[in-house]
């Protein structure tokens, strides 16, 4: 199964208005990304929040990490158009000797004109 | 542009046939791994080559093989393909051998097998 999980499936939003997506992941991490993929295209890194970091910013970006809750959450302000994509969380998991990043479903950013 | 160049883009096959997907890493980066996202999966990591050594392993079906070349391009092999093999395949690339930091995400390649 996933190892994250990204939370609404679906957001639509006016632009302008603020966007916030959820993540949530099952084991302990070494850290947590954020990517972004415009529709059937290949996937952008935006940030990288380490396990002990709670909070980064990037721009207009905005990501939290609580990892007693084993959560994240990624914001985006002022939404534009052009942030119309879908956002993925991927998470690397602590320890073992397979390393590899493992993403979430997506949540599927609308950003209306 | 992240530097990742994947060739073909678009790929269209039968079922049983043998398909080879072509990846380019960034220049300078040793690790090339490979994905594969179809709806009902989504991302799913499949392997990950090192400077020309399998590193690390995901869900990769015995009818598909990797291998990464001197030159540091990889190649995946796709063979007796099932109508369920119809997804994009991404290569991404990184410089170190931990798949810890950014990773960078070639445009990928479409496969549909009919």
């Amino acid at each position: 199964s996933q190892q994250g999980e990204e939370d609404p499936q679906a957001l639509s939003i006016q632009e302008g208005e603020n966007a916030t997506m959820n993540c949530s992941y099952k084991t302990s991490i070494n850290n947590l990304q954020w990517y972004r993929q415009n529709s059937g295209r290949g996937l952008v890194h935006l940030i990288l929040i380490r396990s002990n970091e709670r909070e980064k910013h990037s721009g207009r970006l905005r990501v939290t990490l609580d990892t007693s809750k084993k959560s994240s959450s990624l914001l985006i302000t002022a939404s534009r158009a052009a942030d119309t994509a879908s956002y993925f969380c991927a998470t690397d998991a602590l320890g073992g000797s397979n390393y590899k990043l493992t993403f979430g479903k997506g949540t599927l950013l609308t950003v209306n004109p | 542009d992240s530097g990742v160049t994947q060739t073909p883009k678009h790929l269209i096959t039968a079922t049983g046939q043998r398909v080879t997907l072509r990846c380019s890493p960034r220049s300078g980066d040793l690790s090339v791994y490979w994905y594969q996202q179809s709806l009902d999966q989504g991302l799913q990591f499949l392997i990950q080559y090192y400077n020309g050594e399998e590193r690390a392993k995901g869900n990769i079906l015995e009818r598909f093989s990797a291998q990464q070349f001197p030159d540091l391009h990889s190649e995946l092999n796709l063979s007796s393909l099932e109508l369920g093999d119809s997804a994009l395949y991404f290569c991404a690339s990184s410089p170190g051998r931990l798949s810890r930091g950014e990773q960078f995400f070639g445009p990928g390649t479409r496969l549909t097998v009919l």
